[in-house]
C-alpha cells in the first residue's frame, strides 16, 4: 500500500522559516494536502492542491510538490503555529495520511 | 455555516456493537464525500474510508476493509461508522470530514471518543 513519510519532529525559532517534508513514490504526480492539528482539537486544512490556501489560512503558509516530495513551508513562524502537521494524498482513490510532524517553535 | 456535528463519547465492552454518527448542515449533503479518520491515543491520523451520500459509493482503506461499515442517510443528512464487534484496539477518536474534488478535507467534525474496555 502507498506510504507517505514525514520527519517526526521539526524545530524552528520564532520568525524563522520552517519546512516540513512529505515523501512518497511519485508524489509529485498526485495532489498533496496539509493539515494542522493542535492538542485537543480537530485537524484543519492549511494547504490543498499542493500549494493553494483556504481563505482563512495566513499567507505565511505555502506548499510545493515535485518528484517524490511535497513540502509545507511556514515563513515567519509564530508561536501559534506550534502543532502537528499531516500531509495527505490519494492513491487509486484511497486516501493516505503521512505519519505526522510535530513542529516545535522555540 | 458548514458544520459536521458528531455523536457523543462512547464507552463499550469488547464484543459489543456500535454505530457513531456525523450530521451535516449548511451545504448540499449529497454532493460532497464524507470520510472517516481514526486517531488512536497519542498517534497520527489514519484514513479509514469514504462515502458519497449522493449514490452511496463507498471505499475503504485496506487496513479497515471488513472491520467497519460506512453508511449514510440522505433524508437526515447523516453519515455513520459502525462496528459489529468492538476490540480494545478500536479505542480512539474518530473524525468525520467533508471532501470534494481535490479540494482537501475542508470541514471536520469535533471527533467522537470511543473507549473499548472490559
Amino acid at each position: 500500500s502507498y506510504e507517505l513519510i514525514q520527519p517526526p519532529s521539526v524545530f524552528v525559532s520564532p520568525g524563522q522559516t520552517a519546512s516540513i517534508t512529505c515523501s512518497g513514490d511519485k508524489l509529485g504526480d498526485k495532489y498533496a494536502c496539509w493539515y494542522q492539528q493542535k492538542p485537543g482539537q480537530s485537524p484543519i486544512l492549511v494547504i490543498y492542491q499542493d500549494n493553494k490556501r483556504p481563505s482563512r489560512i495566513p499567507e505565511r503558509f505555502s506548499g510545493s510538490n515535485s518528484g517524490n516530495t511535497a513540502t509545507l513551508t511556514i515563513s515567519g513562524t509564530q508561536a501559534m503555529d506550534e502543532a502537528d502537521y499531516y500531509c495527505q494524498a490519494w492513491d487509486n482513490r484511497i486516501g493516505v495520511f503521512g505519519g505526522g510532524t510535530k513542529l516545535t517553535v522555540l | 455555516e458548514v458544520q459536521l456535528v458528531q455523536s457523543g463519547v462512547e464507552v463499550k465492552k469488547p464484543g459489543e456493537s456500535l454505530k457513531i454518527s456525523c450530521e451535516a448542515s449548511g451545504y448540499n449533503f449529497t454532493t460532497y464525500w464524507i470520510a472517516w479518520v481514526r486517531q488512536m491515543p497519542g498517534k497520527g491520523l489514519e484514513w479509514m474510508g469514504i462515502i458519497y451520500p449522493g449514490d452511496d459509493d463507498t471505499r475503504y482503506s485496506p487496513s479497515f476493509q471488513g472491520q467497519v461499515t460506512i453508511s449514510a442517510d440522505k433524508s437526515i443528512r447523516t453519515a455513520y461508522l459502525q462496528w459489529s464487534s468492538l476490540k480494545a484496539s478500536d479505542t480512539a477518536i474518530y473524525y468525520c470530514a467533508r471532501y470534494l474534488n481535490n479540494l482537501g478535507f475542508d470541514t471536520w467534525g469535533q471527533g467522537t471518543l470511543v473507549t473499548v474496555s472490559s
